[in-house]
């Protein structure tokens, strides 16, 4: 798996976007980048997931840096139920089932 | 369509107890796996299972242990409990463990069991 460095924490503005870094500097060519977050008290939720190309879902947005180092989470309209914890995984495919949790970005959505 | 269930919810156990966790995967779905959270950490892996094969076992003793039936669901039990095994245990689902080389799917997290050992 390759290794995931994320901010430990970062506030926004409800209705802003919210942008969440992570870098994985030391991702392969054949290793997904996902990002799950989880609010308190629950079950990690599944957010969205990319390779190479920019991908955008009903949640979120992610940018994948060209050179694949780096990606970013885009919540383009926050708002106070989007406060929870960020994680950015990449795992290799064959431990897809097999996630590596760190610990990841505590987002805090302000009023 | 219903999402990962686990039974119970809640559990509070003595030290020396053992104890079953309960889970069913979303229809369709042949991979489960197990994670431990304990109170301020992420996620740590358990246990993985597909088509009743363990196919992954993450760095826990083997007081731990896991089983998945034909129907695809899932029990995680936990020999002579410990004060420290007291934490959130999660259970996600799949539809594959993997394909080619740039395969990809994601996990489908319960809402977890938290368990309480005094």
């Amino acid at each position: 798996d390759a290794k995931t460095t994320q901010p430990p924490s970062m506030d926004c503005a409800e209705g802003r976007a919210a942008n969440l870094p992570c870098n994985h500097s030391t991702i392969s060519g054949n290793e997904y980048v996902y990002w799950y977050r989880q609010i308190h008290s629950q079950g990690p939720q599944y957010i969205i997931h990319g390779l190479k190309n920019n991908e955008t879902n009903e949640m979120a947005s992610l940018i994948i840096t060209e050179d694949r180092k780096s990606s970013t989470l885009i919540l383009p309209h926050a708002t106070l139920r989007d406060t929870a914890v960020y994680y950015c995984i990449a795992p290799t495919p064959s431990n897809t089932g097999k996630l590596i949790f760190g610990q990841g970005t505590t987002l805090q959505v302000k009023p | 369509d219903a999402g990962v269930t686990q039974s119970p919810t809640h559990l509070i156990k003595t030290r020396g107890q053992h104890v079953t966790l309960r889970c069913s995967p979303i229809s369709g779905h042949k991979s489960v796996s197990w994670y431990q959270q304990v109170l301020g950490q992420g996620p740590q892996f358990i246990f993985q299972y597909y088509e009743k094969e363990e196919r992954g076992r993450g760095n826990f003793p083997d007081r731990f242990s896991a089983r998945q039936f034909p129907n695809y669901s899932s029990e995680l039990n936990v020999n002579a409990l410990l004060l420290g095994d007291s934490a959130l245990y999660l259970c996600a689902s799949s539809f594959q463990v993997r394909g080619g080389a740039a395969s990809s799917y994601e996990q489908y997290f319960g809402p977890g069991t938290r368990l309480t050992v005094t």
